[in-house]
């Protein structure tokens, strides 16, 4: 089956421009999850989605950074403004969502940023 | 706050003999802790997970791990590597208090020694 897909897989671009990642979750997986990944560092939490709406989006850095999900699947991450030090992997994962977090979260393969 | 360590950066170990990966984690309430593996230019593959009831977990390609609740552990292991096993492996933790977060610790890297 068709795990946790990503776009772009690689994403350069300049100081200042504005970015749009996108992540496709499992089918039926109603929470969905943006991480960040900088080099020699784990995932850090950004955001959090169950459903369309945002449950949880403590760890967005500042407000340069959106989320969406408008329909209840596709994610899309917005980066306006775009600084050398957002560069990194940006992860997306979805799970279940029915069990909170003792939900297995499986992951994409990534959307590697760089802000030049 | 809430944390998880790998204090090892790298593990190397010879194919065929036993592997252990560290990991420890600092959360309030019950924790739920998980094992991912990474390999190259991959997303992250889950490995296993605790929840509750045993502490000894059994995941994913001969991986185990064991929560150990007095040393705040969760270390993983198999008892006879592979070269296929090199990768990075990553230990999160969430709990009951944290809604859907993942802790994350920053990783160590295996290498399996043919």
């Amino acid at each position: 089956g068709a795990g946790v897909s990503q776009t772009p897989s690689n994403k350069v671009t300049e100081k200042g421009k504005y970015v749009e990642l996108r992540c496709d979750p499992i089918s039926g997986h109603t929470a969905l999850y943006w991480y960040r990944q900088s080099l020699g560092q784990g995932p850090e939490f950004l955001i959090y989605f169950q459903g369309t709406g945002a449950a949880d989006d403590s760890g967005l850095p500042n407000d340069r950074f959106f989320a969406v999900r408008p329909e209840g699947s596709v994610s899309t991450l917005k980066i306006q403004r775009t600084e050398r030090g957002d560069s990194a992997v940006y992860l997306c994962a979805s799970s279940i969502g029915a069990g909170g977090s003792t939900d297995t979260q499986y992951f994409g393969p990534g959307t590697r940023l760089t802000v030049l | 706050a809430q944390s998880v360590a790998q204090p090892e950066d790298q593990v190397n170990v010879a194919e065929g003999n036993p592997l252990t990966v560290k990991c420890t984690y600092s959360v309030s309430g019950n924790p739920y802790l998980f094992w991912y593996v990474q390999y190259p230019n991959r997303g992250l593959q889950f490995l296993l997970k605790y929840i509750t009831g045993d502490n000894l977990v059994k995941g994913s390609y001969g991986f185990e791990a064991e929560f150990n609740k007095s040393q705040t552990s969760f270390h993983l292991k198999k008892p006879s590597a592979l070269v296929s096993d090199s990768a990075l492996y990553f230990c999160a933790a969430g709990h009951s208090n944290t809604g859907n977060q993942f802790y994350f610790g920053t990783g160590t890297s295996l290498t399996v020694i043919p």
